[in-house]
């Protein structure tokens, strides 16, 4: 089975709301996790990292939460805008497994003005 | 701000055709990858590239692909006799070193007919 999986499809938010995006993982391998933001025919964009020693890394407007006790990791978009709409993937690196991206399902985040 | 260049944007090839999908990472990146995304799923590994050797490939990774860093900037990837499920968007992506992010450039659309 997939190690990296997303838990909804489709997300839609109001402008302005905050937004969290979901994944697990099931691999307790797994020690370095990447979130990536994805636009309509685009190249996957790095927004945010979390190391397995963290639970929680913050960015501008962004904001990684990692669970390892359930093998969960959340991305939180606060006051989310427009230009937030793609499509979000979590990525995972395993210490057993090189350089190695698995990526999840990716899930689509709507904002609605 | 520096990022990784892919060409062409888009390939249209007949089925048996070899094609070459170029990329130029960014300068002063060790690591090399290729993935790909079929469309409407999720982005696939496909090989890793380090210290001018392949370090890691998929399954997908058969021996109908190959890859190849020619000189000092760029890193390609050839498919040797194209099938139709090959289609996909091709993504390259460079790095600074182990468990750090991947940079994606924007991708190469192949289509085989």
């Amino acid at each position: 089975g997939e190690s990296v999986g997303l838990h909804l499809p489709t997300l839609s938010v109001q402008e302005g709301d905050n937004s969290i995006i979901n994944c697990a993982y099931s691999n307790s391998a797994s020690d370095y996790f990447i979130w990536y933001k994805q636009e309509s025919g685009k190249g996957p964009q790095f927004i945010i990292d979390i190391r397995s020693n963290m639970d929680k890394r913050q960015g501008q407007r962004v904001t990684v939460l990692l669970n390892k006790t359930v093998k969960h990791l959340s991305l939180q978009i606060a006051a989310t805008q427009p230009g937030d709409s793609a499509v979000y993937f979590c990525a995972e690196i395993r210490s057993n497994a090189g350089n190695m991206l698995t990526f999840g399902g990716g899930t689509r985040l709507m904002v609605k003005p | 701000e520096p990022e990784v260049t892919q060409t062409p944007s888009h390939q249209v090839t007949q089925m048996g055709q070899e094609v070459i999908l170029r990329c130029v990472p960014i300068s002063n990146h060790l690591y090399f990858y290729w993935y790909r995304q079929i469309l409407g799923q999720k982005v696939e590994f496909l090989v890793s590239f380090y210290n001018n050797e392949i370090s890691e490939k998929s399954e997908i990774f058969d021996d109908q692909f190959s890859v190849e860093r020619p000189d000092g900037s760029n890193f390609t990837l050839k498919i040797r006799s194209t099938k139709l499920e090959d289609s996909a968007m091709y993504f390259c992506a460079s790095g600074t070193g182990r468990m750090t992010e991947a940079f994606f450039g924007q991708g190469t659309r192949l289509t085989v007919v």
